[in-house]
């Protein structure tokens, strides 16, 4: 069976530091992964998806498949970036697969 | 478009209850996804409805069950509730297809359920 985990529960920086949470995954095959994020009082919400290889909001994050990894960064924390982060998997095709999330990261950026 | 909604927004239920919560998908959307996130944990899958029928299941009881209507909105339904019961249920919408940029599920703001 499928797992993500995020070791890191909470993550404090300051603003302008780089921020890095990390996120590990355990699948046999080849996994699609995702980053979620969701703000204060607002719902969940997709941030960027492993295949479209972009930057959302300054953030980036590169699947290390040797690793089994999908780890979020951004070198320079906005205070706007403080939010919950959820890493997620998904099997079983591209329309319909089920999404796994790992527990989460509350990414804290102080002034 | 209001995207996702669910109703209601909060539930309070007694050990042994039924509950039933209801889930409108994104305009133009035709599968919807349930998930249960504990205080504190990340959202977990409970089931997939599309076309009318659960196409995939996770690792829930069968007191979870599901209904998918014509209109693509769908109600999550929870028998014999327990304790444990208590979470925030998510509803999650997507359009099934081919096209790997239609997959992307948009979820809702959640039911608060909490059984005393």
């Amino acid at each position: 069976a499928q797992r993500v985990t995020q070791p890191e529960k909470l993550l404090s920086v300051f603003k302008g530091a780089p921020v890095e949470l990390k996120c590990n995954y355990s699948y046999s095959g080849s996994p699609e992964l995702f980053w979620y994020v969701q703000y204060s009082r607002q719902r969940l919400q997709l941030l960027l998806r492993h295949i479209s290889r972009e930057s959302i909001k300054g953030f980036t994050a590169d699947l290390n498949k040797g690793e089994t990894s999908f780890h979020l960064k951004k070198p320079f924390a906005q205070e706007e970036d403080s939010a919950m982060y959820y890493c997620a998997l998904r099997v079983g095709g591209t329309s319909y697969g089920k999404l796994t999330f790992g527990q989460g990261t509350i990414l804290t950026v102080h002034p | 478009d209001a995207g996702v909604t669910q109703s209601p927004t909060h539930l309070i239920k007694t050990r042994g209850q039924q509950v039933t919560l209801r889930c409108s998908p994104k305009s133009g959307h035709d599968t919807v996804s349930w998930y249960q996130q504990a205080l504190g944990q990340g959202p977990q899958f409970i089931f997939q409805y599309y076309e009318e029928e659960e196409r995939q299941r996770g690792n829930f009881p069968d007191r979870f069950s599901g209904h998918q209507f014509p209109n693509y909105s769908s109600e999550l339904n929870v028998n014999a509730l327990l304790l444990g019961d208590s979470a925030l249920y998510l509803c999650a919408s997507s359009l099934a297809g081919r096209d790997r940029d239609a997959y992307e599920q948009y979820f809702g703001p959640g039911t608060r359920l909490t059984v005393t």
